[in-house]
């Protein structure tokens, strides 16, 4: 089966930097995915890595390490509004299945 | 592009009672479709993979007869929860995927609230 491990809390102050963790077991894997998800509503995809290495897109950044499996996702300039749970998940399985991490609630302060 | 809505956004039903969710692709034809399911506070779980015209893969521990699950078209899944209980009160998300929006990207729905008094 898949597991992934990521921390459950972070907390950060507005316009610093962060950087959330992400480690899994799995077989037939595929990519490692990010995902925002505020309170009630449905997850948002940020990106997704299938290749090592770190690809950017504006203040979000996100890495992957196949040899460790592992990967992370760089927030930059944080805002308030960046408060919110964030899921690592990864891709695997002939139906590409996601799997999602337990997530980590990023918490900004002003 | 890409877009995936739900029907409906949130639903209240007695105990007993059967719910169908409507998932619908509104943009492209999804090849798969995939049920979630989220408690408070906790990730998303996945119930079941679906391609149009074929009978759905449950993941273990889902009880395929009281998750029904109809993929009839390309654009369009439905989750009837059967005989809800209490306990099915969840987060029920949709998300689906197609080789011709990117293979690798699912696409979720804004979800459906169950609460089952």
């Amino acid at each position: 089966g898949q597991s992934l491990e990521q921390p459950s809390e972070v907390t950060a102050v507005e316009g610093a930097i962060v950087q959330i963790n992400c480690t899994y077991q799995t077989s037939g894997f595929y990519g490692l995915s990010w995902y925002q998800q505020h309170d009630g509503g449905a997850p948002t995809f940020l990106s997704y890595n299938a290749l090592d290495g770190l690809e950017e897109t504006g203040r979000f950044s996100s890495f992957l390490s196949r040899s460790d499996s592992y990967g992370y996702l760089l927030l930059q300039e944080l805002q308030m509004k960046d408060s919110a749970s964030y899921f690592c998940a990864v891709t695997s399985g002939s139906a590409r299945q996601l799997t999602f991490g337990s997530g980590t609630q990023l918490t900004v302060l002003p | 592009g890409a877009v995936v809505s739900q029907h409906p956004s949130w639903v209240i039903c007695k105990s007993g009672t059967s719910v169908k969710i409507e998932c619908r692709s509104l943009d492209f034809q999804a090849t798969t479709m995939f049920w979630y399911r989220q408690f408070p506070k906790q990730s998303l779980m996945l119930m079941a993979t679906s391609n149009e015209g074929s009978k759905a893969t449950y993941e273990q521990g889902v009880e395929k007869d009281k998750f029904l699950i109809n993929h009839a078209s390309l654009t369009l899944s439905t989750l009837t929860v059967t005989s809800a209980h209490p306990e099915d009160s969840s987060f029920y998300i949709c998300s689906a995927s197609a080789t011709s929006v990117g293979y690798n990207e699912q696409f979720f729905g804004p979800g459906t609230r169950l609460t089952v008094l």
